[in-house]
């Protein structure tokens, strides 16, 4: 079985800094992904970054850049000159041996001005 | 093509009614995800198809939640005599396949009063 833990269930970061949401997960798998979705309110979900665990090259996608420690079974998310419209639910998600995703139970992210 | 939709948006029905949600992939996309969404956590997975064929189902699929796909398009996610704790909300995704980028739908909120 898969789980996917967040341990931060809200963070803040002041506009234009840098803020970093952990995730830790747990398979059997030798094959998988590791996805960030981000959640706005009252809006769907989005696909933010994802990661080939078979790559050792962490993903990037702009201000979006993750750091994937594959023996420590960390993946986490940093956010680089965060912008008020990245104001969401950030969730951790994982994917192997099924093509069903197993999700944390999400972080809160508030961008103050 | 405006993304995966969902109808209703929102149903607020009585213990003991049977409701039927719908989602309508994007039209390339040959499979189609049920997920439900619980205040306060991540999607947890219910049932994905390929196609019309229903290949995996969640042990929180309880015998009251039935799910088709007939003719491989839309979906339907019924729930049968309706109870308090099945109030959340249900998230309908797609995509082409396999390990490919899953697109969320809106959601249908459910309250059972």
């Amino acid at each position: 079985a898969q789980t996917v833990t967040q341990s931060q269930p809200e963070m803040s970061v002041q506009e234009a800094e840098t803020v970093t949401l952990s995730c830790t997960y747990d398979t059997s798998e030798s094959d998988y992904y590791l996805f960030w979705y981000k959640q706005p309110p009252s809006r769907q979900m989005i696909l933010v970054i994802r990661q080939e665990a078979y790559k050792q090259q962490n993903a990037t996608e702009n201000r979006f850049s993750v750091n994937f420690q594959k023996a420590a079974k960390s993946f986490s998310l940093k956010i680089s000159d965060s912008q008020l419209g990245d104001a969401a639910m950030y969730f951790c998600a994982s994917q192997g041996g099924s093509e069903k995703l197993v999700f944390g139970k999400g972080t809160k992210l508030t961008v103050n001005p | 093509d405006t993304g995966v939709s969902q109808n209703p948006r929102h149903k607020i029905t009585k213990r003991g009614q049977n409701v039927t949600f719908r989602c309508d992939p994007i039209s390339e996309h040959n499979r189609l995800y049920w997920y439900r969404q619980t205040l306060g956590q991540g999607p947890e997975f219910l049932t994905y198809f390929q196609n019309e064929a229903q290949l995996e189902k969640s042990r929180l699929l309880s015998d009251r939640f039935s799910a088709e796909r007939p003719k491989g398009s839309f979906s339907t996610l019924e729930i049968q005599r309706t109870e308090q704790g099945d109030s959340a909300m249900y998230l309908c995704a797609s995509s082409l396949g396999g390990t490919d980028e899953q697109f969320f739908g809106p959601g249908t909120r459910l309250t059972v009063l």
